[in-house]
């Protein structure tokens, strides 16, 4: 059974930085490509990272920028998030995902989420 | 690309045949797929590349669609139905749509 966990996050002031977990179990994480979605409070999703399987490509939203990190530890089962220079508009749940079969890039299994507050 | 859900609230009822859909601003490739976020839970894929339907969904979901027009189907809703459908477009980066509330009549 597939599942992905997430940890990390919490309440933190404008300008901080966190660093978000996700642990994988149930598949062979190393050969699947990964990704970070988030929600904020009452709106819809939006996807914001995705790192190949190999961590030889990563992609982000134009919204996180220079400001969020997306890493994995292949030997760990454990994909990372972390959030740099962040925003009250980064207040949101955050969900880590495994990248379907083929490309990777749309998302089978989702973890139930992890939310981050970003609020002085 | 940017895509468009409608209608943003839908009533149905119980038994009915219920059709969502979605409309990219380019073209999709049929790299298009729905998700169904229920109260309280992370969401759950129903279907991938336009028509293909996610292990352990039920068959009464079904999409369809190309270029920039997308649907998904259900062919007789049930209560637990009741969630928020997305849809997600994979071919040109990586984008949700705003979402379908649907609710019972």
């Amino acid at each position: 059974e597939v599942q992905l966990v997430e940890s990390g996050g919490g309440l933190v002031q404008p300008g901080s930085s966190l660093k978000l977990s996700c642990v994988a179990s149930g598949f062979t994480f190393s050969s699947y490509n990964m990704h970070w979605i988030r929600q904020a409070p009452k709106k819809g999703l939006e996807w914001i990272a995705l790192i190949y399987y190999d961590s030889s490509n990563k992609y982000y939203a134009d919204s996180v920028k220079g400001r969020f990190t997306i890493s994995r530890d292949n030997s760990k089962n454990t994909l990372y998030l972390e959030m740099n220079s962040l925003r009250s508009e980064d207040t949101a749940m955050y969900y880590c995902a495994k990248g379907g079969y083929g490309s990777g890039y749309y998302f089978d299994y989702w973890g139930q989420g992890v939310m981050v507050t970003v609020s002085s | 690309i940017q895509l468009t859900q409608s209608p943003s609230l839908l009533s149905a009822s119980v038994g009915d045949r219920v059709t969502l859909s979605c409309k990219g601003s380019q073209n999709i490739n049929n790299y298009l797929a729905w998700y169904q976020q229920k109260l309280g839970e992370a969401p759950k894929l129903l279907i991938y590349k336009t028509n293909s339907l996610q292990t352990g969904i039920p068959s009464r979901f079904s999409g369809s669609g190309s270029g920039t027009d997308y649907t998904l189907t259900i062919s007789s809703l049930h209560s637990e139905d009741l969630a928020t459908y997305y849809c997600y477009q994979y071919n040109n980066g990586w984008t949700f749509g705003g979402g379908t509330k649907l609710e019972l009549k």
